[in-house]
């Protein structure tokens, strides 16, 4: 599914350090998620994007910041993350129409983050 | 929510050889996925299925939604199809998509 773009690929950052994750879509698909993923686990949902605004936040602590600026691109701002942090950031997509669960979600390769 | 199993959890076979893996979920669903993701962290979308049958090469994924269950069928299996194969569903409400706990396959030479 490389229709969903996500950069960068690897990241590396200190607990103090400030980044962000990137995802785009041109599919003119209207939801957008961020899953997290460790090791040996399904993916978990985080958040959801319907329409460029937020529909679900799924208690997901405050040192992850979500934005949609517009419908191809969301962002996942990172501060002060913490060691268990570390794991496979994805982002998906689906039309967004109807519900966000009932239309096959189109997955990008994700982000791997490490937490030093 | 929704609970989705899946069986079995891990499955070694040797190169040429058939399997099924199967995915039983608690509820009614309007959409089930198929995804394989590889060494690499890729998740791959193989099927779109929330009923009916659909075959690409050597998959195959049959769904059964009045009896809640799907099963992905690989036959004459490859080295590159060893990875984490996940069925994930989404509820008749659609508000939510629901990942299984995965079959990981090892396919030796």
């Amino acid at each position: 599914d490389t229709e969903v773009t996500q950069t960068p690929k690897h990241l590396v950052m200190g607990m103090t350090n400030k980044k962000s994750l990137k995802c785009e879509q041109h599919m003119g698909h209207r939801a957008m998620y961020w899953y997290k993923q460790k090791a040996k686990k399904p993916p978990e949902l985080m958040f959801v994007y319907s329409y460029e605004k937020l529909s679900i936040n799924e208690s997901v602590p405050s040192r992850f910041s979500p934005e949609c600026p517009n419908s191809s691109l969301l962002n996942l701002h990172l501060h002060a993350l913490q060691p268990e942090d570390s794991a496979l950031y994805l982002c998906a997509s689906s039309l967004g129409r109807w519900g966000h669960g009932n239309q096959p979600q189109h997955f990008g390769d994700g982000t791997r983050l490490s937490i030093l | 929510g929704i609970q989705v199993e899946q069986s079995p959890p891990d499955l070694i076979l040797q190169e040429g050889a058939n399997s099924t893996l199967r995915c039983n979920f608690s509820d009614s669903v309007n959409n089930l996925q198929w995804f394989h993701q590889n060494p690499w962290g890729q998740l791959i979308n193989l099927f779109y299925i929330p009923s009916g049958t659909k075959q690409n090469g050597r998959l195959s994924a049959t769904t059964v939604a009045t009896e809640r269950y799907s099963l992905l069928y690989i036959s004459s299996s490859q080295t590159t199809d060893s990875g984490v194969y996940f069925c994930a569903v989404g509820g008749a409400t659609g508000n939510q998509f629901y990942f299984g706990t995965g079959t990981s396959l090892t396919v030796i030479p």
